[in-house]
């Protein structure tokens, strides 16, 4: 079975300040996928990258940055210089077929000004 | 392009009533998905279907039933409400996987259930 952890539950921070966010995944499958998906306060469900299993290059978007290293299982997302409008939950999920999605609870992010 | 449309977005059921989550996508999408997320936690899988007419178990299927009988309809069916089932219930659809390297699910916005 798979398994998405997200071990921090709430995290804040200063606007400005740099911020990670950690995700662990679980899984036998060779080929999997894995994503980050932001929730804001509003609710609804942004995607924001999607990586494969053969791919461990770091992607960074702007201010966002992912590092993906299979050797610990980990898919991390960076935020740098945060704002206010970052505050959301952002949830890490795992697939193995590249469809369906199993996700890790979540992690709160409150950046304050 | 109005995308993933759920009704209605919020709804309060009494105890052992039914209803009936609507969704609808207009993005020819083949695969629909129906979530739920209780507070503090991530969003888990209920019922899936690849295609009109195929629909399939997730994670936590029990009290609940769907039907798939067109492409852009997924109705998710409560027929005995249970406090348990209080949620916050996620519509989502996508391309199979084969027809695109980074096709993500498309959500929407969401429909806020209580049981009472």
């Amino acid at each position: 079975a798979q398994k998405v952890t997200q071990a921090q539950t709430e995290i804040s921070v200063v606007e400005k300040e740099d911020v990670t966010l950690d995700c662990v995944y679980e899984t036998r499958d060779t080929t999997y996928y894995l994503f980050w998906y932001k929730q804001p306060p509003s609710g609804e469900l942004v995607f924001l990258i999607r990586r494969n299993s053969f791919d461990e290059q770091n992607e960074i978007s702007g201010r966002y940055s992912w590092n993906f290293q299979k050797s610990t299982s980990s898919f991390n997302f960076t935020i740098t210089a945060s704002q206010v409008v970052d505050s959301a939950v952002y949830f890490c999920a795992l697939s193995i077929d590249n469809y369906k999605l199993t996700f890790g609870k979540g992690t709160l992010l409150t950046v304050n000004p | 392009n109005a995308g993933v449309t759920q009704t209605p977005k919020f709804r309060i059921l009494k105890i052992g009533q039914s209803m009936t989550l609507q969704c609808a996508q207009d993005m020819n999408h083949n695969y629909m998905y129906w979530y739920r997320q209780d507070p503090g936690m991530g969003l888990k899988l209920i019922y899936y279907s690849v295609g009109a007419g195929i629909t399939d178990k997730g994670e936590v299927p029990n009290g609940y039933n769907v039907s798939r009988s067109t492409t852009e309809d997924f109705p998710l069916r409560l027929e005995l409400a249970a406090p348990s089932q209080t949620s916050v219930y996620f519509c989502a659809s996508s391309y199979s996987p084969g027809q695109g390297m980074r096709q993500p699910q498309h959500f929407g916005d969401g429909t806020r259930l209580s049981i009472l």
